[in-house]
């Protein structure tokens, strides 16, 4: 079956530090995104991609990177971790048109 | 741009109940998609009702349906017969029908709904 994975789960990291966030999709879709969650804000998008070598920023671009490489994979990453950044993160895919199938969401925590 | 309302931090339902989650929207196009999506305690995000704005009649999927009232810019979620398994955090979701933006999701800040016995 088709699905949509995230790693790690849960990850703590020191402040100033690099992070990457892996985000693999099998459905083939060309829409991917990313999203941070916090109370009372919901889920506000980072960045987001229409296909290879695409990639776009969302409301809350700053301190984070995207690439896209190949149709499946959207790792995100974070220069230089900061406590502002302690988060729930969500990767989404969807084909255009259709609804977002979403990752089950990793936890960042900068200490 | 778009921005999306929820109104309602917590709510509260009885076992069996019916309960409603409001939801607005402020939008100045025409055609576009509005979603709820469920997240229980496991985080993952789960669909739970899609309504295309062209589409007069409100979308219904077994216990779940939705008051969408265009004019208002109103899309409201009613669960019948609550059960406890409808306890999580809701969300309300926009989506533009406009293929140059057509796929970002804007979320509310979501509805938490507890399910009392």
């Amino acid at each position: 079956d088709a699905e949509i994975t995230q790693s790690p789960r849960h990850k703590i990291t020191e402040t100033g530090r690099q992070v990457t966030l892996a985000c693999h999709q099998t459905w083939n879709h060309n829409n991917m995104f990313w999203y941070r969650q916090d109370l009372g804000h919901g889920l506000r998008l980072i960045h987001y991609s229409y296909g290879v070598q695409d990639t776009n920023k969302g409301e809350v671009s700053d301190g984070y990177s995207v690439s896209r490489s190949n149709t499946e994979d959207l790792p995100l990453t974070l220069e230089s971790a900061a406590s502002s950044q302690t988060s729930v993160y969500f990767c989404a895919s969807s084909a255009t048109g259709y609804g977002y199938t979403f990752g089950s969401g990793t936890r960042l925590t900068v200490v | 741009a778009q921005t999306v309302t929820q109104s309602q931090p917590e709510m509260s339902v009885q076992e069996a109940e019916t309960v409603t989650l409001s939801c607005t929207y402020d939008t100045s196009e025409s055609d576009y998609y509005l979603f709820w999506y469920k997240q229980p305690p496991s985080r993952q995000m789960i669909l739970v009702i899609r309504q295309e704005a062209y589409k007069q009649q409100n979308a219904t999927e077994n216990r779940f349906s939705v008051n969408f009232q265009k004019a208002a810019k109103s899309f409201s979620l009613k669960i019948s017969d609550s059960q406890l398994g409808d306890a999580a955090m809701y969300f309300c979701a926009y989506r533009s029908a406009n293929t140059g933006t057509a796929s970002k999701l804007t979320f509310g800040t979501g509805t938490r709904l507890q399910v009392t016995l």
